[in-house]
């Protein structure tokens, strides 16, 4: 079975610190997503990557950056922590092919900024 | 208005009744259409995809989808207490089908 891997399930942080959020898959997909899920608003898109080195903006970016040096590893990085974005914070990851695309999710981390 | 648009309940069914959650969608370029199943506290799981008009069956569970109308629904017959969840409507992006826009959710809760 596919395996994504979250570092944190749960994450304190305080206004204006530098966070870091740490993804891992074993499949060898090329694919890789970071989500933000807030209750009645569903799941975002933040950022997105498609092969190491590569990244693209979601619906969301501002705030976040990202970084994907590794195929297997995708990070998130709050460059300076502010209370909105106390999140729960998903990573997943897919593989390439038209329609078939199904995406694998980590058990994600709940971040909360005081 | 949304881009995917679902009703976000609660729903509560009875046990061993069909249970039929909704989903509309803006882009009329969109292709490809899944269902996630979301257990509380946990992380959204595929249960269901579908690319063309009409109904595809998986055990209990029915996916529908109508271009036309712009409208993609699941059906759960004999719903069970273990089907209750928040299932993600989600839809894939005209000229970028690795990409989703998901819907809030609908939570259902089957009551025994």
């Amino acid at each position: 079975d596919v395996k994504v891997t979250q570092s944190s399930r749960y994450l304190v942080k305080r206004t204006g610190e530098k966070v870091f959020l740490e993804c891992v898959q074993d499949m060898d997909h090329e694919n890789m997503f970071w989500y933000r899920q807030d209750p009645g608003l569903g799941l975002r898109l933040i950022y997105f990557s498609y092969d190491v080195k590569m990244k693209e903006k979601g619906d969301i970016p501002e705030g976040y950056s990202v970084s994907r040096e590794k195929k297997e590893r995708f990070s998130l990085i709050l460059e300076s922590a502010s209370t909105n974005q106390t999140s729960m914070y998903l990573c997943a990851s897919s593989i390439s092919g038209q329609g078939k695309e199904k995406l694998f999710f980590g058990s994600g981390t709940q971040l909360s900024v005081l | 208005q949304k881009e995917v648009e679902q009703n976000s309940g609660p729903l509560s069914v009875p046990e061993g009744a069909i249970a039929s959650l909704n989903c509309t969608y803006s882009d009329r370029g969109s292709q490809s259409f899944f269902w996630y199943r979301q257990y509380s506290g946990k992380s959204p799981e595929l249960i269901m995809s579908i690319y063309s008009n009409g109904d595809k069956e998986d055990g209990r569970f029915t996916a529908q989808l109508n271009k036309a109308s712009q409208y993609v629904s699941l059906l759960i017959r004999d719903s069970q207490p273990s089907d209750s969840a928040t299932y993600l409507c989600a839809v894939s992006r005209p000229g970028s089908a690795r990409q989703l826009t998901f819907g809030s959710g609908t939570q259902l809760t089957v009551l025994p």
